[in-house]
């Protein structure tokens, strides 16, 4: 069965740093080009981020370019999300996903930015 | 950035009726490697979005034959031949032909009437 599960959302201020975790398994992971996807409350979706299945190469999306770094560890099975300078826009549930297909999804961890 | 569009954007459906929801793009979403791109997603209220149909027409493993997906180039279709009360949620178009970025739609909120 394949699964992702995410971790290390919460609560952070204006300017403030979070690291996300996913967790994977039930699939190659380490042969997976991987996604972050956010949904900020009420509102649709929104692709953050891509990682090729080696972590060379790594896309974003405009508004988080300098901010956010996508990265993966694949002897862990595992992708991370480090968002520094946080604003409150980037308020959202953030979801991991299989790239490329888009066939698989976490269940998401809130990240909260207010003062 | 390729532009997704969704319409309607609510859509009231009555049991056992059809449903149609458009989505449109704002340049073609065929590959050079001449696959289109176009997935559709459900996501129930407080659920992670599930992978209804891939590559315009491909209905996913488990997903009921009632749903099915058309279209080309830029005008595509997701219908649904009978809603049933489960079928409640918004659904999402995505395309994944040009990026990055890939872009999703606003998506259409279908209730039961």
């Amino acid at each position: 069965e394949v699964q992702l599960v995410e971790s290390g959302g919460g609560l952070v201020q204006p300017g403030g740093s979070l690291r996300l975790s996913c967790a994977a398994s039930g699939f190659t992971f380490s042969s997976s080009w991987m996604s972050w996807v956010r949904q900020a409350p009420g509102k649709g979706l929104e692709w953050v981020a891509n990682t090729q299945p080696d972590g060379s190469e790594k896309y974003y999306v405009d508004s988080v370019k300098g901010r956010f770094t996508i990265s993966r560890d694949n002897a862990k099975n595992s992708l991370y999300l480090q968002m520094d300078s946080l604003r409150v826009e980037d308020t959202a549930v953030y979801y991991c996903a299989r790239a490329g297909d888009f066939d698989f999804w976490g269940q998401g961890t809130l990240v909260t930015v207010s003062s | 950035d390729v532009v997704m569009t969704q319409s309607p954007l609510s859509l009231p459906v009555t049991l056992g009726q059809p449903a149609s929801i458009s989505c449109r793009s704002s340049q073609s979403l065929v590959h050079s490697d001449g696959n289109t791109y176009l997935n559709w997603f459900h996501q129930r209220p407080g659920q992670s979005p599930r992978r209804l149909i891939y590559k315009v027409s491909n209905r996913d493993s488990g997903v009921p034959d009632r749903f099915s997906g058309s279209g080309s180039g830029t005008d595509f279709t997701l219908r649904i031949s009978r809603v049933e009360a489960e079928d409640v949620g918004t659904y999402y178009c995505m395309q994944g032909t040009h990026w990055p970025p890939v872009t999703f739609g606003p998506g259409t909120k279908v209730e039961i009437k």
